[in-house]
Parts: C-alpha cells; sequence; structure tokens
C-alpha cells in the first residue's frame, strides 16, 4: 500500500518569500503521479502542480514549482515570492498509474500561513 | 474550462431528514468521486462512479446512496445521518480513471453538511 507523509503540520512564511513544503512517499511502484493540491480557507480544492514519476524534469507552474527526487521518494513543493492568497492548507498526492481504478493517497497536509 | 460545480453550499439536516447533494461537470470527464472532508482532514474517498457506473464504494453506509443520472451529473442522497456525519463533501472529476494519463482530478467547492 501507499503512505504519502507530510511532516510539517504548519508553517508561516512572510509576504514575498520563498518557502518549501515537505513531501515523502513510499510505494514499490516504478510509474505513478504525484500532485499538490491547495484548499484555502474557502475550502475547494485546487490542483496546483502534477508531475509525472517517469518525468525526471521537476514540473513548475509559475510561482509554484517542485523538487521531485525519485530515488528518495521525496516531492516537495516550493513557492516563490508568497502572496496573502497562498494561505491554505496544501496537501500532497500519490496515483499509482494503471488502467484499472486507483485512487488518490492523500498526505495529512500542511497549513500554510503568508504572513503580511 | 477545469469547474465542477455543487449544490447546496451548505445543508443542515435533522437526522429523519432525507436530503440530496448534487455535482456537476461539463467537462466531459468521464469519472467522478465523492470526498467526505473532516476540518483539518484530507478527504476520504466515499465513492467512484466510472462511465456512470459504480466502481468504488469504499464501505460507506447504506444511508449515503450515490446516483449518477448522466456523465454530467453526480448525487449523492443522504438519509437517516448521525452527528457524526456532519462534514464537508467533496465531488471531483477526471478525464479518465485514476491511474490513467489524464486521471488528475478536479473538485468542486463542497457542501458543508451540518446533521443536528
Amino acid at each position: 500500500a501507499q503512505t504519502v507523509t507530510q511532516s510539517q503540520p504548519e508553517m508561516s512564511v512572510q509576504e514575498a518569500e520563498t518557502v518549501t513544503l515537505s513531501c515523502t512517499y513510499d510505494t514499490s511502484e516504478s510509474n505513478y503521479y504525484l500532485f499538490w493540491y491547495k484548499q484555502p480557507p474557502s475550502r475547494q480544492m485546487i490542483l496546483v502542480i502534477r508531475q509525472e514519476a517517469y518525468k525526471q524534469q521537476n514540473a513548475t507552474e509559475n510561482r509554484f514549482s517542485v523538487n521531485f527526487q525519485k530515488a528518495a521518494k521525496s516531492f516537495s513543493l516550493k513557492i516563490s515570492d508568497s502572496q496573502l492568497g497562498d494561505t491554505a492548507m496544501y496537501f500532497c498526492a500519490f496515483m499509482k498509474q494503471n488502467s484499472g481504478n486507483t485512487p488518490l493517497v492523500f498526505g495529512k497536509g500542511t497549513r500554510l500561513s503568508v504572513i503580511a | 474550462d477545469t469547474e465542477v460545480t455543487q449544490t447546496p453550499k451548505h445543508l443542515v439536516m435533522g437526522m429523519t431528514n432525507k436530503k440530496s447533494l448534487k455535482c456537476e461537470q461539463h467537462m466531459g470527464h468521464r469519472a467522478m468521486y465523492w470526498y467526505k472532508q473532516k476540518a483539518k482532514k484530507p478527504p476520504e474517498l466515499m465513492f467512484v462512479y466510472s462511465y456512470e457506473k459504480l466502481s468504488i464504494n469504499e464501505s460507506v453506509p447504506s444511508r449515503f446512496s450515490p446516483e449518477c443520472p448522466n456523465s454530467s451529473l453526480l448525487n449523492l442522497h443522504l438519509h437517516a445521518l448521525q452527528p457524526e456525519d456532519s462534514a464537508l463533501y467533496l465531488c471531483a472529476s477526471s478525464q479518465r480513471l485514476a491511474g490513467a494519463p489524464g486521471g488528475e482530478q478536479y473538485f468542486g467547492p463542497g457542501t458543508r453538511l451540518t446533521v443536528t
């Protein structure tokens, strides 16, 4: 079974600074996807970024980028130039790749507060 | 367009009531999901529909009854709920089944359910 661990329950960062959220996972699979979801206090879960395990290049979406270390089973999220709107719960998620039906496995989340 | 809509936004119901939650997507996605989320916790998968057929039921009590009338709509019928069922109920959809390319899930804003 797959597990996802987010070791930082809460973090804070000053506006305009950079912050990195950690995520590690455990799997015996070779092919899979990793995601970061953001859930602001308004509660809608928003897909921030995705990474295919077979790609060596780290995914980037504007101010959000990941550091994917497949051998170490690590998938951290870096937020650059933090903004007040980045305040949210961030969930790391794992999805096994196959032709069947595999659910998302979520970490417990990291609550990020951006301080003015 | 990655919009999933859910109605109502808030629902308060007694333990003897019958109510329904509604979810809609017009992205042509063929898989739809119901999740339950307690405060400060990750979402827990309840049901998965694939091509309008129920493919996963995560041992959810029968007081929750899902229905998929067509490829764009997903309902969750509620009957004789308990106070511990109070939670945020999230709907999600994906182009393909989880595990396949295009299996990333897009979430709706949720329905905040309170059972009194």
